[in-house]
């Protein structure tokens, strides 16, 4: 089985500070790893996916995120924050297994102060 | 294209009161996915369908809930009796055909209120 873990469920930075939020992952096959955003009142949006080609993913809104598979990491890293990047990110995994369901973390809110 | 479409956006009813949301997956989509996100548990998988086929239900949390998917287009989702507990944001995610290198999409949720 496959499991994800955020460290912090609550990361706060300044607008134009770099964004950190953490995950790393457990999986007995290779994984596939997303990371999804949830604005307020809104459903969750796909920011990037990493599905074994690059190990650097760029995604939307200028969000990018490296697999590390020494460290069974996969990081969501934006160089300069915005208020406007202020939500909820989901890191989860996939497998080729089944019917390939995802396994969601608990979420981090990212707080963005100006 | 018109995303996933859950309905109604918001629901608020009384204890005791059946309860019965609505989700029309992407055009194409086969697999579709119930979720439900409370503050205290994040976000739960509920149940999910392969090709309109109930695949596992297990995190169906009692046996108020109850699921069904008549054709490839519509999905319901059934809770009765509700109860205060059932209050949650409930999602509705659909998938393409596939490995598990493609991702779910969301539907905006149906908030649900029961006093």
């Amino acid at each position: 089985a496959q499991s994800v873990t955020q460290l912090g469920s609550h990361v706060s930075v300044s607008e134009g500070a770099l964004v950190l939020l953490r995950c790393n992952y457990s999986s007995s096959v290779p994984p596939y790893l997303f990371w999804y955003v949830q604005y307020p009142n809104q459903g969750l949006q796909l920011l990037l996916k990493y599905t074994s080609a690059a190990t650097l993913v760029k995604g939307i809104n200028g969000f990018e995120a490296e697999f590390k598979k020494s460290e069974t990491s996969f990081h969501l890293t934006k160089p300069s924050a915005h208020m406007s990047d202020a939500a909820e990110y989901f890191c989860a995994v996939s497998v080729d297994s089944g019917y390939s369901t995802l396994t969601f973390g608990k979420g981090t809110m990212l707080l963005v102060s100006p | 294209d018109a995303g996933v479409i859950q309905s109604p956006r918001h629901e608020v009813t009384e204890m005791g009161q059946e309860v019965t949301l609505r989700c029309k997956p992407i055009s194409g989509h086969n697999s579709l996915f119930w979720y439900r996100q409370t503050m205290m548990r994040g976000l739960e998988l509920l149940i999910y369908f392969n090709n309109n086929v109930p695949i596992d239900d297990s995190g169906m949390p009692e046996d108020r809930f109850s699921a069904k998917m008549p054709n490839a287009s519509f999905s319901t989702l059934k809770i009765q009796p509700s109860e205060p507990r059932d209050s949650a944001v409930y999602f509705c995610a659909s998938k393409v055909p596939g490995g598990g290198y493609n991702e779910q999409f969301f539907g905006p949720g149906t908030r649900l209120t029961v006093l």
